[in-house]
């Protein structure tokens, strides 16, 4: 079965620091997709940043960037210059490129954002 | 572009009753999937609908049970409700297919006395 799993319950990190996430999963497919959602307290889940599989460039969005390392199943997060909003439950995700939209979420770090 | 809804967004039942949540996709979106979040267990996939048909199945009895309309909009029924059915329903739906987005809902939080 197809299992993400987070190490880190939890983390926190000074306001305008950098803080790394990390993600590794045990998929037994060589093409897919990673995602990383944020859920702020209100719950509204929220797309952070995606990863296609086959892409050997890592993703960017603004203050978000990952770090996908496919032979070493490893897919990070990092935030640049946090921001007191960017409190929340982060989940790391995995999906199968076939049909199915289903995803598999990991248990999820909790961020805390220190003023 | 209205995102998507889920009613009601709170609902509190009693053991051995059923419920019924349900879901409004973003406008043009034919695929919605449903998932089940809880402390304990994190988040868990329940079903997945395309064009009214279900497409996959999470590891869920047969008490948990879901359907789609022809507009898209989907319902998820839980019968004989057990206190460990206590949790955060969240809908998420998206165009399907290569790696569109999924946009979620708020959810609909279910509390079983």
């Amino acid at each position: 079965a197809q299992t993400v799993t987070q190490s880190q319950p939890e983390m926190s990190v000074q306001e305008a620091e950098t803080v790394t996430l990390s993600c590794t999963y045990d998929i037994s497919e060589s093409d897919y997709y990673l995602f990383w959602y944020k859920q702020p307290p209100s719950r509204q889940m929220i797309l952070v940043i995606r990863q296609e599989a086959y892409k050997q460039q890592n993703a960017t969005e603004n203050r978000f960037s990952v770090n996908f390392q496919k032979a070493a199943k490893s897919f990070s997060l990092k935030i640049s210059d946090s921001q007191l909003g960017d409190a929340a439950m982060y989940f790391c995700a995995y999906r199968s490129q076939g049909g199915s939209e289903k995803l598999v979420f990991g248990k999820g770090t909790k961020l805390t954002v220190n003023p | 572009k209205a995102g998507v809804t889920q009613t009601p967004r709170y609902l509190i039942k009693t053991r051995g009753q059923q419920v019924t949540l349900s879901c409004s996709p973003i406008s043009g979106h034919r695929s919605v999937s449903w998932y089940q979040q809880t402390p304990g267990q994190g988040l868990q996939f329940l079903f997945e609908y395309f064009s009214e048909t279900q497409r996959n199945k999470g590891n869920f009895p047969g008490r948990f049970s879901g359907r789609q309309f022809s507009n898209s909009r989907s319902e998820m029924n839980v019968s004989t409700l057990e206190l460990g059915d206590s949790a955060l329903y969240l809908c998420a739906s998206s165009l399907a297919g290569r790696i569109y987005e999924q946009y979620f809902g708020p959810g609909t939080r279910l509390t079983v006395t």
